[in-house]
């Protein structure tokens, strides 16, 4: 199984400011013959399902908006949130869809500073 | 207007059996999957079932108890739980995925307890 590992496991960061959120594949999720990244993030807030926010390791899903960004290739990504607002208050995933089982990273819990 | 809604939760005893249900609407049917949340925990990725063979796909936690089908001409999942354990308590989602998990249900909630 490809294990994700999420760091840190929170942060706390203020209004308006960046966030970054570090996701590790214990093996590559880049695809050769097409040179794609198996990779998405979601966002999480209390009460609610997961959003997809990126996939492909970089492409927005439509509605996300752009202060939302992911970048890495092989098996280290990020996922960064620029212009912090109140209602990115959430629990953030990675998740590994290169090969079953599609495994997910344990979240990070980002809060407000 | 994608819709996903997931029935069938409920109190169960360990050891017993459950199904629980996703009706999905406004879209072609595709690959699916159960993903499931313990409370207070993350995310854990049950089953899948492909989109065209209807090839399925399980976690080693489920495998062998847990069985995943569709009903395409009703645009329904399903997921059978057999001899559940008190570590199957969760919240569980049906997810379509197109490439990643792009549509998530609200879920439905299971209690193994005696």
């Amino acid at each position: 199984d490809i294990v994700m590992t999420q760091s840190p496991d929170s942060l706390a960061v203020s209004l308006g400011e960046r966030a970054t959120i570090n996701c590790k594949s214990s093996q590559s999720v880049l695809y050769s013959s097409n040179n794609k990244n198996y990779l998405a993030w979601y966002q999480q807030k209390p009460g609610q399902p997961p959003k997809l926010l990126i996939y492909w390791a970089s492409t927005r899903e439509s509605g996300v908006p752009d202060r939302f960004s992911g970048s890495g290739s092989g098996t280290d990504f990020t996922l960064t949130i620029s212009n912090l607002q109140a209602e990115d208050v959430a629990v953030y995933y990675c998740q590994q869809y290169y090969t079953t089982p599609y495994t997910f990273g344990q979240g990070t819990k980002l809060e407000i500073k | 207007e994608v819709q996903l809604v997931e029935s069938g939760g409920d109190l169960v005893q360990p050891g017993g059996s459950l199904r629980l249900s996703c009706a999905a609407s406004g879209f072609t049917f595709s690959s699916m999957s159960w993903v499931r949340q313990a409370p207070g925990r993350g995310l854990e990725w049950v089953a899948a079932i492909s989109g065209s063979a209807g090839n399925t796909y399980y976690a080693d936690s489920v495998k062998g108890r847990f069985t995943i089908a569709r009903d395409t001409s009703k645009n329904m999942l399903y997921l059978q739980m057999n001899g559940l354990r008190v570590e199957d308590t969760a919240l569980y989602y049906c997810a379509k995925r197109s490439i990643a998990f792009d549509f998530w249900g609200q879920g439905t909630t299971v209690i193994v307890s005696s």
